[in-house]
């Protein structure tokens, strides 16, 4: 089965500073892909970043970046330059490649972007 | 380009009182389909998906069920609420061979 841990249940950064999110995952698979959504407090979930396991270079896309380390299994969100519409839940998580993708989801890290 | 709908925003229901939340899907054709719930101050826990028109599958027991009469519709029931019912239920959508999903704007319940 497949687990995401997260093991912060908050941080807070200054406006314009980087931030790293932890993210820790447990699989059997091969094959699987690797999710960052971000969750502002009108609840909609927004997709930041996507890695799959067999992608050689870390994914970026904007401001988001992630630190993808196979071998310890960790998939990090780092986001630079914070601005303070970050502020909100984020969540990491992950499905094997398949045919239809059952994410499996961390329990979240609530970021806070201070002026 | 793709949309997906989610009704109601938020819907306030007593105990025993049945329940029918509705999604549907604009702009693709045989999406996969997906319940969630989020509990407050938790993850999203997924409830149900669906491959294709009348296919449910189930992934945690509870007193809730789905049905997809449509190929872009999926509807979550209940005959009878719980106050554990309690929570905010979101919508996806993925398209098959490929990563990710869309979510909905979601549902707020609140059983009372």
């Amino acid at each position: 089965a497949q687990k995401i841990t997260q093991t912060q249940p908050g941080m807070f950064v200054q406006e314009k500073e980087a931030v790293t999110l932890d993210c820790t995952y447990d699989t059997s698979d091969q094959s699987y892909g690797l999710f960052w959504y971000k969750q502002p407090s009108s609840g909609e979930m927004i997709f930041l970043i996507y890695q799959g396991s067999y992608d050689e270079q870390n994914a970026t896309e904007g401001r988001y970046s992630l630190n993808f380390q196979k071998a310890r299994k960790s998939a990090n969100l780092v986001i630079s330059a914070s601005q303070l519409g970050d502020s909100a839940m984020y969540f990491c998580a992950m499905s094997p490649k398949g045919d239809f993708q059952k994410l499996v989801f961390g329990t979240g890290t609530r970021l806070l972007v201070s002026p | 380009s793709q949309t997906i709908h989610q009704w109601p925003a938020t819907l306030v229901q007593p105990v025993g009182s049945p329940l029918s939340l509705e999604c549907t899907v604009e702009g693709t054709s045989n999406p996969n389909l997906y319940w969630y719930r989020q509990a407050a101050g938790r993850g999203l826990q997924l409830l149900f998906y669906s491959v294709g028109i009348g296919q449910i599958s189930s992934e945690v027991p509870q007193n809730l069920s789905a049905s997809r009469p449509q190929d872009r519709q999926f509807i979550l029931s209940s005959k009878k609420l719980l106050l554990s019912d309690s929570g905010f239920y979101l919508c996806a959508w993925s398209i098959k061979q490929t990563y990710g999903y869309t979510f909905g704007s979601g549902t707020r319940l609140t059983v009372v």
